[in-house]
């Protein structure tokens, strides 16, 4: 497809289960970045690759939280033994910049999680 | 779709007016910002952006003020439409990092 694609869309997961998010960006995109939005929120970043080098992943809360990008362009972020406070929507982006400046982010529609 | 934003603060218009929305940023070592809109159940759009050697820069009905002085932006929405209604965010990229910062937001509502 044109745009960022996630999947699942919606997932409810029962406390302590292991979760895993997929992201395909856009086709060509050297950055891809994971953001966590709460309700209400605005997103906050947890991780950014650029190919299949993770450069920062100073925004994972916890190391329960952990994201790969193997092949340099599908992305999964995986929360492992997941809590309440992990529901929250995750938003991928792709960009088609490969430095520090984030340009323009395209984003997906995001994975809800809710954690029951 | 989820709603985005339940508490946040909201400007209400009505249909041809013109909007402004307002955001203070934190870091004075921040050197990009961008406005993004957030309809529900959608993940952020890209409005317009602006460097921090700019004080101004106008878009399609949309016009992007920058105050470093005071760490303010605003947008600015032209003659306001029912489609304009969404979330609003600004962010920035503090210099030489990799990671956009997103600010609560602001929930636009257009009246007809």
């Amino acid at each position: 497809g044109a745009g960022v694609s996630q999947s699942p869309r919606y997932k409810v997961a029962k406390r302590g289960q292991d979760v895993a998010l997929r992201c395909d960006p856009i086709s060509g995109h050297v950055s891809l970045f994971w953001y966590q939005q709460a309700l209400g929120q605005g997103p906050e970043f947890l991780t950014y690759f650029q190919n299949e080098a993770q450069l920062d992943k100073s925004g994972l809360p916890s190391d329960r939280f952990f994201a790969e990008r193997p092949e340099g362009s599908v992305s999964t972020l995986k929360i492992q033994r997941t809590q309440q406070e992990d529901s929250a929507v995750y938003l991928c982006a792709s960009s088609n910049r490969g430095t520090t400046y984030t340009g323009e982010l395209f984003f997906g529609e995001g994975s809800r999680l809710t954690v029951l | 779709g989820e709603s985005v934003g339940l508490h946040l603060p909201t400007l209400s218009v009505q249909e041809g007016d013109n909007s402004i929305i307002n955001c203070a940023y934190s870091n004075s070592a921040s050197d990009y910002f961008i406005w993004y809109k957030q309809e529900s159940g959608k993940g952020p759009q890209f409005i317009i952006d602006i460097r921090s050697n700019m004080d101004k820069r106008q878009g399609q009905r949309v016009t992007v003020l920058l105050n470093k002085t005071v760490k303010h932006l605003s947008l600015q929405i032209a003659a306001t439409q029912p489609g304009d209604s969404a979330v609003y965010f600004c962010a920035e990229n503090i210099e030489n990092t990799d990671k956009l910062i997103f600010g609560t937001g602001t929930r636009l509502q257009v009246f007809p």
